[in-house]
């Protein structure tokens, strides 16, 4: 079993709708959960940390965590053609500080 | 500016030669990594470090090798026995204060390496 799983897409949507992330993790004493966004050829960007169970809202992101499951997502609400990207989902273990475990990526296209 | 400076942007390697990537930060973060991305999958680190003339293996480190002289410098390098060595190489840095560290994990632009 992969440490992290994600769903490798692609997730099509419509310019304007709600895309849904999701992401399972292995380890259920993880702490710390992140989303990177990828666009094609470039290095990953922060987008939203997460580490309490419940959501976490910035503009139109949202990250939702709940440990019990061992479940993180990501929503992106009002969704734009220019958040066509890969989404990565990133876990520190237990025990793994400075060790960052990352999922495969669900690649996202928005369509106009 | 303050950010990672990877070179070079491509890079291509003959069979039975060692190359190496640098990776340069002015951010003034202890702690730097090395990862590798082929397609279709996530990141997988190679090395990591925490502090200068320190480094750990990370979960792929077998090929590779690294070294920490200065604060500011990681470079990787890729040795003739990582035999499947194409792949998007990937150098970040983050703070680190105590035992804990900032996870926020700050990437260079990516060295492309393939094998000729």
């Amino acid at each position: 079993q992969k440490e992290v799983e994600q769903n490798s897409g692609p997730l099509s949507v419509p310019e304007g709708a709600i895309a849904s992330l999701n992401c399972t993790y292995s380890d259920r004493g993880s702490q710390s959960f992140f989303w990177y966004r990828q666009y094609s050829g470039k290095s990953p960007e922060l987008i939203m940390s997460i580490y309490s169970n419940g959501d976490k809202e910035d503009g139109r992101f949202t990250a939702q965590l709940n440990k019990a499951s061992q479940y993180v997502s990501l929503l992106i609400r009002d969704s734009q053609p220019s958040d066509s990207a890969t989404y990565l989902c990133a876990v520190i273990p237990s025990g793994g500080y400075n060790k960052l475990i990352f999922g495969a990526g669900t690649r996202l296209a928005v369509h106009p | 500016d303050g950010g990672i400076t990877q070179s070079p942007k491509y890079l291509f390697r003959k069979e039975g030669q060692n190359v190496t990537l640098s990776c340069e930060q002015n951010l003034n973060h202890d702690a730097m990594y090395w990862y590798r991305q082929d397609p279709g999958q996530g990141l997988r680190l190679i090395y990591y470090s925490q502090i200068v003339n320190d480094f750990q293996k990370g979960d792929i480190a077998e090929g590779y090798s690294v070294s920490r002289e200065k604060k500011e410098s990681f470079p990787l390098t890729v040795t003739s026995a990582q035999k499947n060595p194409t792949a998007f190489y990937l150098c970040a840095s983050s703070f680190t204060r105590g035992s804990t560290t900032n996870e926020k994990l700050f990437f260079g632009s990516g060295t492309q390496l393939s094998v000729l």
